[in-house]
């Protein structure tokens, strides 16, 4: 089975950083997907890792540590707009994902 | 169509009835997917399809079946509904098992 862990909230200020961990437990390992879901909508893809090391994607940034089932979604100059919940997920064996509870970020003004 | 398309929307449903969930996508994706989403659990995998006319389960399988006659099309059917199906189900797809996941809009369910 899986074991996907992130926090459940974190809050931020508009234009600063936010880093959102996430470690995982998995049968097989074939990369780390993060999603962004807001409210009342569907989640959408943001970053996939595969291989150790950061993947940088404008002001959106993820890193995976495979030896440490570790993975981190970095979220630069905040916007209001990037309040939303994130959802850190694991392809096993199978290639099947294994999601996290999600983390709600909430940007303050 | 554009993408993957869900219906219906919402739908309230007596227990003990039977519930179709439709899934369509035009996308020619080889793969798809059915999630239900629950407060405080994330998605949780019901049954997926690797490529049409194949079907396997998921993380959350029982009390839900699917069929997969062809490419385009994805349905969920909850047998007799319980009140525990209660949740929001997503359907998803990629062109392969290995790349991202597309996915459609929702539908909210609710069993009474």
């Amino acid at each position: 089975g899986q074991n996907i862990d992130q926090p459940t909230e974190m809050t931020a200020t508009e234009g600063a950083i936010v880093q959102i961990n996430c470690t995982y437990q998995t049968s097989g390992f074939n990369g780390l997907f993060w999603y962004q879901q807001h409210a009342g909508e569907a989640p959408t893809f943001l970053s996939y890792n595969v291989l150790d090391g950061l993947e940088e994607k404008g002001r959106f940034s993820s890193f995976l540590s495979r030896s440490k089932g570790y993975s981190y979604l970095l979220l630069k100059e905040l916007q209001m707009k990037d309040s939303a919940s994130y959802l850190c997920a694991a392809s096993d064996n199978d290639y099947k994902l294994s999601f996290g509870a999600g983390t709600t970020v909430t940007v303050r003004a | 169509i554009a993408g993957i398309t869900q219906a219906p929307t919402s739908q309230i449903l007596a227990a003990g009835r039977r519930m179709t969930l439709r899934c369509t996508q035009d996308m020619r994706h080889n793969a798809m997917y059915w999630y239900r989403q629950d407060l405080g659990l994330g998605l949780r995998l019901i049954h997926y399809s690797n490529t049409a006319g194949t079907t396997g389960k998921g993380e959350v399988p029982d009390g839900y079946s699917v069929s997969r006659a062809n490419t385009d099309d994805f349905p969920l059917t909850l047998a007799s509904a319980v009140p525990s199906q209660t949740s929001v189900y997503f359907c998803a797809s990629s062109d392969s098992e290995r790349n991202e996941q597309f996915f459609g809009p929702g539908t909210r369910l609710t069993v009474l």
